[in-house]
């Protein structure tokens, strides 16, 4: 059974430029979950999804950031004209459900650096 | 708003040491209590689940422990060894509302375990 997979493991961008990270949840999750680490830093919820739908994203920056969890395939963080201040590691969490004793299953994360 | 406190930042070892990492909330209103272990460049692992009615866990050599009223956790390294060596991580999870499943995290210790 594969882990939380995400891809690219390293995205270099200009500023300006579109940001796509992707991740695919564990085999049987329905739920994601995205956090970001900037440097030095602990990491920051950042938008919750379950398939189709947005539950929580009061951790993600109103402009420029959408996330979404499709029917079919993996979730995609986009982060559109990006900045320096976006330069951080992005990781995908999933899980099965939200019962207390279901832990979250972390990815290898993104390092994103903006140029 | 929940704040997640871990000390010491940094803390370096030789070889065979019993250890003490703590950790500190500031909202006892929790679900559960989790330490994870992040090596460099890598994901998170989780190590440890603590549910908000329990007082410890073990798992090997590690122990952790729950004092939810005081907002306190602790996690102890038996016999450390050279392969411990990583970040660690506490993460707390609200107890209900809109923010059901987010994690909140500490910025970690980062131990290094000598020969």
């Amino acid at each position: 059974n594969a882990g939380v997979m995400q891809n690219p493991r390293h995205l270099v961008r200009r500023r300006g430029q579109e940001a796509r990270l992707r991740c695919s949840p564990m085999k049987g999750h329905s739920h994601v979950y995205w956090y970001r680490q900037l440097p030095e830093e602990g990491l920051k919820f950042m938008v919750y999804l379950q398939k189709e739908n947005i539950i929580d994203e009061s951790g993600m920056p109103k402009e420029r950031f959408s996330a979404e969890f499709p029917k079919e395939g993996p979730s995609i963080l986009r982060i559109q004209q990006v900045v320096r201040g976006d330069s951080a590691a992005y990781f995908c969490a999933s899980s099965r459900g939200t019962s207390g004793r279901q832990t979250q299953y972390f990815g290898p994360g993104t390092r994103l650096l903006v140029l | 708003k929940q704040e997640v406190t871990q000390i010491p930042a940094a803390l370096s070892v030789p070889e065979g040491e019993n250890l003490v990492l703590n950790c500190s909330f500031t909202d006892s209103a929790i679900y559960n209590l989790q330490w994870f272990r992040q090596d460099p460049g890598k994901g998170l692992t989780s190590l440890l689940l603590i549910q908000s009615s329990q007082r410890e866990q073990t798992s090997g050599r590690l122990n952790a422990s729950l004092d939810k009223s005081s907002g306190r956790s602790t996690l102890y390294i038996a016999a450390s060894q050279p392969g411990d060596s990583a970040t660690y991580l506490c993460a707390v999870r609200p107890w209900r509302g809109s923010t059901l499943g987010r994690l909140y995290f500490g910025r970690g210790t980062q131990l290094t375990v000598w020969p």
